[in-house]
């Protein structure tokens, strides 16, 4: 049982390329999340889903895309990736009322 | 924007002794979690307490939540050179999927 998996866990872009974060879980979670933390700051919701195909926006949106075609994975997408972006990625999964498990985070540099 | 205020924003302890740390939010919540982050790790859940409930224990954890002072406390007793972390509160504020509002966290020191 593995929980949380975030691919890849370092990543430096050059301005305008694109990537894919990878979350895959194993608990049969309903709910998955992405959030991005900066530094001085919490956590802030980027996209989340409440199940498969099905995807909504979160607090901070712009720049990023997410789909959720298999129940157990959750992509963000970066389309033109912008120094502003620079960030760690956590993905997160729970089951409905319950407790965030969260991943190991992707570290993403745009130069 | 943030709705959980964690106070202090930075402790220092020695080991053995209890840590307390504090969280105020603005609105009416349907929870409110607790969380912990080593660094340069993901955050692990510690415990949920819900609107209706005012302690809750977990191990050395004692989390206690006041709706009429929109606040809560986490009590470590008996700290641990292993519980230096960063700890958030975070607030759930509606039903459905639950968008769940993180503080700036505590950072938690505890000196052998």
């Amino acid at each position: 049982n593995a929980g949380v998996t975030q691919t890849p866990k370092f990543r430096v872009l050059k301005t305008g390329q694109s990537m894919t974060l990878l979350c895959a879980q194993d608990m049969n979670h309903e709910y998955m999340y992405w959030y991005r933390q900066d530094p001085g700051m919490g956590l802030r919701l980027i996209h989340y889903s409440v199940g498969e195909g099905t995807t909504a926006k979160g607090e901070v949106p712009d720049g990023y895309n997410v789909s959720r075609l298999k129940k157990q994975n959750f992509l963000l997408g970066l389309e033109s990736a912008a120094p502003s972006q620079t960030s760690v990625y956590f993905c997160a999964s729970s089951q409905p009322g319950q407790g965030r498990h969260f991943g190991a985070g992707t570290r993403l540099s745009v130069l | 924007s943030q709705q959980g205020e964690e106070d202090p924003q930075a402790l220092s302890i020695q080991e053995g002794e209890n840590a307390t740390m504090n969280c105020s939010y603005k609105t009416s919540i349907n929870n409110l979690q607790w969380y912990r982050q080593n660094s340069g790790r993901g955050l692990v859940h510690l415990i949920l307490i819900r609107s209706n409930e005012r302690e809750k224990h977990s191990g050395r954890l004692r989390v206690t939540l006041d709706t009429s002072k929109k606040s809560s406390s986490l009590l470590i007793t008996a700290s641990r050179a292993a519980d230096t972390a960063s700890y958030f509160c975070a607030t759930v504020t509606g039903e459905g999927a639950q968008k769940l509002v993180f503080g700036q966290g505590t950072r938690l020191t505890i000196n052998p």
